[in-house]
């Protein structure tokens, strides 16, 4: 079974507008991490946002903000007022266990299209 | 700046000439990992290592070798490179010390095997 499934293949978003890119995960281990990143066609990751399953609240970087929904193991990640740069690959990962030591799995990836 | 360095970063061989991708960290990461990226597939975990002379196979070794002698230094080997090992690479390298810790990626190396 996958461990990080992402089901949206591309994505179209007006610039301006915000979007959500769907992110569900497997996991049994209580203690886990997930990672947003962004690949832009230039082809380098970048790294944009991080959510610890233990965290009491959402996280957000500037415009990028995580809808974490634990119960349904689900880690959406919500891009506010989109622009041209950020048209890109995004993929979600997720880390299990207590320290850096474990892989981090990545997901299929959602190619996200900004038009003008 | 820190950085995690790829050489080369574009690769055209044929099939069965042995090449190495080097992959070098100034950020003193115990953590270093090999990802291949595919279309539709992700990214796929090659190889990765803990420590100096700690390495172990991830979700797809097979064709692949690497070896940690130094801490800073990951090399990517195919000793003997097929068709189907035409993708993106990408070496990744972060610290140990919790789950937080993002891992910071090379620019990527396409290869092409033909």
């Amino acid at each position: 079974a996958q461990k990080i499934t992402q089901t949206q293949p591309g994505m179209f978003v007006q610039e301006k507008e915000a979007v959500t890119l769907d992110c569900t995960y497997d996991t049994s281990d209580p203690s886990y991490g997930l990672f947003w990143y962004k690949q832009p066609s230039s082809g380098e990751m970048i790294f944009l946002i991080y959510q610890g399953s233990y965290d009491q609240q959402n996280a957000t970087e500037g415009r990028y903000s995580l809808n974490f929904q634990k119960a349904r193991k689900s880690a959406n990640l919500v891009i506010s007022a989109s622009q041209l740069g950020d048209s890109a690959m995004y993929f979600c990962a997720m880390r299990e266990g207590n320290s850096g030591y474990s892989t981090l799995t990545f997901g299929k990836g959602t190619m996200l299209l900004v038009s003008p | 700046e820190a950085q995690v360095t790829q050489n080369p970063r574009y690769l055209i061989t044929v099939t069965g000439k042995k090449l190495t991708v080097t992959c070098s960290q100034n950020m003193n990461h115990e953590y270093m990992s090999w990802y291949r990226q595919d279309p539709g597939l992700g990214l796929r975990q090659i190889y990765y290592s803990m420590n100096v002379e700690v390495t172990d196979k991830g979700d797809v070794p097979e064709g692949y070798k690497v070896s940690r002698k130094e801490k800073r230094n990951f090399p990517l080997i195919l000793e003997s490179p097929s068709p189907n090992q035409t993708s993106l690479y990408f070496c990744a390298s972060s610290q140990i010390t919790g789950l937080n810790t993002e891992a910071f990626f090379g620019q990527g190396t396409r290869l092409t095997v033909v």
